[in-house]
C-alpha cells in the first residue's frame, strides 16, 4: 500500500548547502502533509506540516512547498548544518477520515557534510 | 517528562516467545496509535485507540497480535509466539486535539 513516494533514497549536501527532498501521494482525500525527522534509535519528531489550502510553509530554516494539481509536496531545507544528517520521512493524512492515521513514506537518509 | 513513554526500549527474545510492549502517552492526548518500523523503511500503521476503544486495525495486525487501551491511558501491544518477521521497532504515538502525532522512542524488538 505503497501511497506516498518519497525521493530520493538518500541525499549527500555540503553545509550550507540546500537539501530538498520530495514526496507524490496517491489518495485526493489526503489533506494533512507533515514531515518528520528521524534520529537513529529514536522515534520520528515532527518538523512541520501543511494542509492543501497554501502552497507554501516556512518555519526557520525548513519550508514545504506543495502543489494539490501535481499531488507533491517538498521540503526545502536551507543552509544544510551536519546536525541536520537524520532521516526524513513525508506523511499524509485525511482529516476527515475516523482515525486520521499518517501515511509515511520510505525515508531519505540525509547527510551533511562539514 | 511529558512525551510518550515506552518500555523496554530493547527486547531480545527466542522464536515462539510472547512478548508485550507498552506505551504511556502524553496525559491529555486521548488517541493513540502503534506502528511498525523496519530498518530502511517508514513506519506502517497498526492500531488506533481513542480512548480505551480500538477502532482500526491493519492488515498487517495478524491474530498473533493483540492491543489494548485499558481505561484509556497506557497502552500494551502483545505479539504471541513471535516469529523472526516480527523483529522491528514498535512505534506509539499520541495525538492532540491539533492534530499533532508525538512519537515515543519506540521498542526494538529482535526475534533470535
Amino acid at each position: 500500500q505503497q501511497q506516498v513516494k518519497q525521493s530520493p533514497q538518500s541525499l549527500i549536501v555540503q553545509k550550507g548547502g540546500i537539501s530538498i527532498i520530495n514526496c507524490a501521494y496517491e489518495n485526493t482525500a489526503f489533506d494533512y502533509f507533515p514531515w518528520y525527522q528521524q534520529f537513529p534509535g529514536k522515534g520520528p519528531a515532527l518538523l512541520i506540516a501543511i494542509r492543501p489550502d497554501v502552497s507554501e510553509k516556512k518555519e526557520g530554516r525548513f519550508t514545504i512547498s506543495f502543489n494539490k494539481s501535481a499531488k507533491q509536496f517538498s521540503l526545502h531545507i536551507m543552509d544544510s548544518q551536519p546536525g541536520d544528517s537524520a532521516t526524513y520521512f513525508c506523511a499524509a493524512s485525511s482529516y476527515g477520515g475516523a482515525t486520521n492515521k499518517l501515511i509515511f513514506g520510505t525515508g531519505t537518509l540525509l547527510a551533511v557534510q562539514p | 517528562d511529558t512525551g510518550v513513554s515506552q518500555n523496554p526500549r530493547h527486547k531480545i527474545t527466542k522464536r515462539g516467545q510472547n512478548v508485550t510492549f507498552r506505551c504511556d502517552p502524553i496525559s491529555e492526548h486521548n488517541r493513540l496509535y502503534w506502528y511498525r518500523q523496519t530498518l530502511g523503511q517508514g513506519p506502517e500503521f497498526l492500531t488506533y485507540f481513542q480512548n480505551e476503544a480500538q477502532l482500526e486495525k491493519s492488515r498487517l495486525l495478524s491474530d498473533r497480535f493483540s492491543a489494548e487501551r485499558p481505561k484509556g491511558s497506557f497502552s500494551t501491544l502483545e505479539i504471541q509466539r513471535t516469529e523472526q518477521g516480527d523483529s522491528a521497532m514498535y512505534l506509539c504515538a499520541s495525538r492532540s486535539f491539533n492534530e499533532k502525532l508525538f512519537f515515543g522512542s519506540g521498542t526494538q524488538l529482535s526475534v533470535l
